[in-house]
């Protein structure tokens, strides 16, 4: 079964500590995102990988880090840097150039 | 940096046909427009892309203005279930694969 996957579902962070969100696709895209979302609110961009061993900031990159060492895989550090890191986050995927994006089912970060 | 604008919210009974307009006056010449509907803590899913005039699948249509300013997704008959945050993304002109969202617009529908 072709897809997106996110793990874990719930993650809870203490003070001062890095935690790291995964994503992996199967779908043999080229480009992934990483979104965080506020209740109520939209989604806002982190960071985003076009290829491999390749990635760019979004709007909201600070206290966080990425690494795009293979082509499934994009994972989010949320860094101790980040002090209000409470939120939805949603990992996407897309063909190179297409606005087709698919989602991950999302992990619920929370401070502790 | 292009955005795109939408109404924050929308009401409607069901039955009822739903349009919502979004702005985007910064789209890319070969840049297609794509809307999105949310459920809570849930991920976006895809409902239609288009890049010019009509385009219309199983569960709704996509107006595109020859200028391509703006577009105007439709929901027809809406149900309970339909109750949900649309969002319309393109991509900006100067920054391309770098793919945001606006705010969206919260439906609701009601009995």
């Amino acid at each position: 079964d072709g897809g997106i996957t996110q793990s874990p579902k719930y993650l809870f962070r203490k003070e001062g500590q890095n935690v790291t969100l995964s994503c992996e696709q199967n779908l043999n895209h080229d480009a992934m995102y990483w979104y965080r979302q506020d209740p109520g609110q939209g989604l806002r961009l982190i960071y985003y990988s076009q290829i491999v061993n390749d990635f760019q900031k979004g709007d909201i990159a600070e206290g966080y880090s990425v690494s795009r060492e293979k082509k499934e895989s994009f994972p989010l550090t949320v860094t101790s840097a980040q002090k209000n890191p409470t939120a939805f986050y949603l990992c996407a995927s897309t063909p190179d150039g297409s606005e087709k994006l698919f989602f991950g089912s999302g992990t619920q970060l929370s401070v502790l | 940096l292009a955005k795109t604008t939408q109404p924050i919210s929308m009401d409607s009974y069901e039955g009822q046909e739903v349009n919502i307009t979004c702005s985007h006056n910064n789209i890319a010449t070969n840049d297609y427009i794509t809307w999105y509907q949310q459920f809570p803590s849930q991920g976006p899913r895809f409902i239609i892309q288009g890049y010019k005039t009509k385009v219309t699948n199983e569960v709704a249509s996509l107006f595109i203005p020859a200028d391509r300013k703006s577009s105007t997704l439709s929901l027809p008959r809406v149900s309970l279930s339909d109750t949900a945050v649309y969002y319309c993304l393109v991509e900006p002109e100067d920054s391309w694969g770098k793919l945001q969202f606006g705010a969206g617009t919260q439906v609701v529908v009601t009995p």
